[in-house]
Formats: C-alpha cells, sequence, structure tokens
C-alpha cells in the first residue's frame, strides 16, 4: 500500500456521462497530481494542485476540471465522455515538489467508456 | 515542447544478463529526472537525479544522469525474472510539469 488512495478501482460508464474520480494523497503530502496513462500515450500528466491551488496543467481536455479540497483529497471530473478517454487514471502525491524521493503512485481507477 | 525519448522501446533478455536502458530529453528548465518501474499498477519510484556525473546505486539497479548530453541510463545487473516490468524516465521542470517517456517494456526470460 502506497498511502495514495484511489476510489474507484473500476468504472464503466456510456459515452456522454460524466464521471468523478477521488484520491486521497499520503499522509503529510499537499501535491497531488493527476495522470493519464492510456495504450497509445503512455503516461500523460494532466494536472498538479498544491495546498489546494492548481499549480501546474499539462494536456489537460477542457471537458475535465480537478479540484484539491481543505482536507487535501482531489477530485478529478471527467465530463461529456467519449471512447477515447478510456483509461488508466493514476493519481501521485508529494510533500511539494517531487523532493528527495520522487512521488507516489496511487494503483489508479480504470475507466472504460462504451 | 518539452520531451522525453526513452530507448529501446523493448527489451527481451536471459536471467543474468546486464541490461541498460536509455532516456534522452528536451526540456526547457530542467530540475530533476525521476525513473521508476511499473509492473501492473502504479509506478513505483527507483530514482532522482539532479546531478550530472553522480550514480545513484540500489542494489542491482544504478543510475547516472549527464546534464551536458541531456540524458540518463538505468543499468540492471544480473537480471531476474522479477525485473520485468516496464522501466519509465520522467522529467520534472522548475515550472512544474511532469513529462514522462514512453517507457520501456523489459522482459527477462527465465
Amino acid at each position: 500500500d502506497s498511502g495514495v488512495t484511489q476510489t474507484p478501482k473500476h468504472l464503466i460508464t456510456a459515452t456522454g456521462q460524466r464521471v468523478t474520480l477521488r484520491c486521497s494523497p499520503r499522509s503529510g503530502d499537499l501535491s497531488v497530481y493527476w495522470y493519464q496513462q492510456s495504450l497509445d500515450q503512455g503516461l500523460q500528466f494532466l494536472i498538479q494542485y498544491y495546498n489546494g491551488e492548481e499549480r501546474a496543467k499539462g494536456n489537460i481536455l477542457e471537458r475535465f476540471s480537478a479540484q484539491q479540497f481543505p482536507d487535501l483529497h482531489s477530485e478529478l471530473n471527467l465530463s461529456s465522455l467519449e471512447l477515447g478517454d478510456s483509461a488508466l487514471y493514476f493519481c501521485a502525491s508529494s510533500v511539494a515538489g517531487a523532493g528527495t524521493y520522487g512521488y507516489t503512485f496511487g494503483s489508479g481507477t480504470r475507466l472504460t467508456v462504451v | 515542447e518539452d520531451k522525453v525519448v526513452q530507448s529501446p522501446l523493448s527489451l527481451v533478455v536471459h536471467e543474468g544478463d546486464t541490461v541498460t536502458l536509455n532516456c534522452s530529453y528536451e526540456v526547457t528548465n530542467f530540475r530533476s529526472l525521476l525513473w521508476y518501474k511499473q509492473e501492473k499498477k502504479a509506478p513505483t519510484f527507483l530514482f532522482m537525479l539532479t546531478s550530472s556525473g553522480i550514480e545513484k546505486k540500489s542494489g542491482r539497479l544504478s543510475s547516472i544522469l549527464d546534464k551536458k548530453e541531456l540524458f540518463s541510463i538505468l543499468n540492471i545487473t544480473a537480471t531476474q525474472t522479477g525485473d520485468s516490468a516496464v522501466y519509465l524516465c520522467a522529467v520534472e521542470t522548475y515550472g512544474q510539469n511532469f513529462v514522462f517517456g514512453p517507457g520501456t517494456r523489459l522482459s527477462v526470460l527465465p
């Protein structure tokens, strides 16, 4: 157990729907990162939050949004889902940046859009 | 555009062999380079490198960074079947952006 908790583990939903993925960072970590991993595109950085504020943005679609709450857990909202959104979504956390030990990944949420 | 390239993309060896995985990068405001091992699920952290020429070592794994030539290598000696995984290289920038390479899939045969 890495200490980073992601729920749900698996999600199957239809096109056009909206889902919310949840991440609880490791205790003491202030930064949360979201990644999308699909078979053909590898690991893609989506967005980072630090202590409740957006810190960096990567290749995140406008249909996707995220936030980090006062208790530091984060949610990634995916709307108007398309088949191509099917992927493994990882959350990672760290104290601030990559620090001395990189950052820790959760076990991911597998999203299947049908 | 920031870019991380890994080679080879796939590698098959026999137990006991030594392998070298390569990672080259082109990014603005480089901060650190990280190596991860990904088996079935979440990537697990291996090394973080910030300075050129200083080898980091953990058991049979070692890694070094060359900031002048913009590359890093990950060496695994005396490979075991448990080393079979995808090895990911990532670069962190001062903009706190993270760019991952496509990974090298290593298969170690008994």
